[in-house]
């Protein structure tokens, strides 16, 4: 079975400070990596997508970078954080495109800047 | 036209009853819309998602009903049980070449009162 992994957990984090959030995906290959922010009490943003290693599509202008490196490895990145980031940062996967079309979200990280 | 509204915001319902939470889309390119369940400090769930090529799919207590013609759809939670408290979100989404770019409600909170 497919699990996604995202760490870490919880961040606290200065502002200015870089940032790295990691996501793994287990038990598929070839997935559709996606990164969204939740901001308190509203939906989920869709901040970067990626169809494969090296690919990444931004959906929005912002202080974030995001990197695949690896098939399954799906990297949130920013060199200088800005207080408007804190959020809760949700990674999701789904099949190949063409093929699966059902998304699963990891369990979040959230962060906070201070 | 990317926006889908999700109403209500929140909703409040005996233990036994029905909740009906809906959503409507603009942008007629949609041709999946998924539902979520989030509890605090997850990520979303997958519930049950439908294409528009049915009117109404149905999985346990949980059924969509999708119209087409109205660009809506909503989620019916039949026999609520307190432990279906939580927010739950409409999304959509194109399934193209490029990933499943999904667009979500804004989320309404259920709480199920016994």
């Amino acid at each position: 079975s497919q699990t996604i992994h995202q760490w870490p957990a919880t961040l606290v984090q200065p502002v200015g400070s870089p940032l790295s959030l990691e996501c793994t995906v287990e038990g598929t290959s070839n997935p559709n990596l996606y990164w969204y922010r939740q901001a308190a009490g509203r939906g989920l943003q869709l901040l970067f997508y990626s169809v494969g290693i090296g690919q990444i599509s931004s959906e929005v202008p912002q202080n974030l970078s995001a990197s695949r490196p690896q098939d399954r490895q799906f990297i949130l990145s920013s060199k200088k954080l800005l207080l408007s980031d804190s959020g809760f940062y949700l990674c999701a996967w789904s099949g190949p495109s063409g093929i699966g079309s059902e998304q699963f979200f990891g369990p979040g990280t959230r962060l906070t800047v201070l | 036209q990317q926006q889908v509204k999700q109403s209500p915001q929140s909703l409040i319902v005996q233990k036994g009853g029905i909740s009906i939470i809906n959503c409507a889309y603009e942008n007629t390119a949609f041709d999946y819309f998924p539902w979520y369940q989030q509890f605090p400090g997850k990520g979303p769930a997958l519930l049950i998602a439908i294409r528009p090529d049915v009117s109404e799919k149905k999985e346990g207590r949980f059924t969509i009903s999708f119209n087409k013609s109205a660009k809506q759809f909503s989620l019916h939670i039949m026999d609520s049980q307190p432990g279906d408290s939580a927010t739950y979100f409409c999304a959509a989404s194109v399934l193209t070449g490029g990933g499943n770019k999904l667009t979500f409600g804004t989320g309404t909170q259920l709480k199920v009162e016994l």
